[in-house]
């Protein structure tokens, strides 16, 4: 059983669109994250979730919106896409009050 | 400003040494240290932790040494093998506070494990 998914794993768009990464988790975890990884491979939150409510919001541009339906999904929606917005999207969760971080297999992201 | 600084970059060891990783931490708040392993395609996956109340923590082949006055601490790979071969990526954090469960990255180490 995937305890974080991730779709889709590839998604190559072109300049301009919008589009949305989906996330899901079945770990029974309150807490949710966004993070980005760049081409050379560092990785720097964006967002978390707890509960469904937000509660880190780094220095990402008010393009990218996350949201959580519910405790068990956080879906990223992007607006006017970017070149440099090209990187790999990876999920997280864990559970509150721990740090153990859970990683879903990543969304690498193309903007042509 | 780069929070938690990683080295060296990339590695290079040969089947059964000792491959040696280093980071250092500037904010003395952070009190959680996990140490990452990141195959191609894959996303991280936790290796080992450590809190700063222990030195040292050791888990199969995997040991973290942590030295709380110096601000630093480093994984130890013992009887490296091909199949370890990944990016390792150490991290910090803080309980509570607005910057609850926020993991700041070092920037990563492609270790690689010659046969």
């Amino acid at each position: 059983d995937t305890a974080v998914s991730q779709t889709p794993k590839y998604l190559v768009t072109q300049m301009g669109n919008d589009k949305s990464i989906k996330c899901e988790q079945n770990l029974g975890h309150d807490t949710m994250y966004w993070y980005k990884q760049d081409s050379k491979k560092f990785l720097k939150i964006m967002f978390s979730y707890n509960n469904k409510e937000l509660i880190i919001n780094e220095t990402v541009p008010n393009r990218f919106s996350p949201k959580s339906p519910d405790k068990a999904h956080l879906n990223l929606h992007i607006n006017s896409l970017e070149l440099g917005d090209s990187a790999v999207y990876f999920c997280a969760s864990s559970r509150a009050l721990k740090n153990t971080q859970y990683f879903g297999p990543g969304t690498r992201l193309t903007v042509l | 400003q780069q929070q938690v600084k990683q080295s060296p970059q990339s590695l290079i060891v040969q089947k059964g040494g000792i491959s040696i990783i280093n980071c250092a931490y500037e904010n003395t708040a952070f009190d959680y240290f996990p140490w990452y392993q990141q195959f191609p395609g894959k996303g991280p996956a936790l290796l080992i932790a450590i809190r700063p109340d222990v030195s040292e923590k050791k888990e199969g082949r995997f040991t973290i040494s942590f030295n709380k006055s110096a601000k630093q601490f480093s994984l130890h790979i013992m009887d490296s093998q091909p199949g370890d071969s990944a990016t390792y990526f150490c991290a910090a954090s803080k309980d509570g506070g607005t910057s609850y469960g926020k993991l700041t990255f070092g920037q990563g180490t492609i270790l690689t494990v010659h046969p």
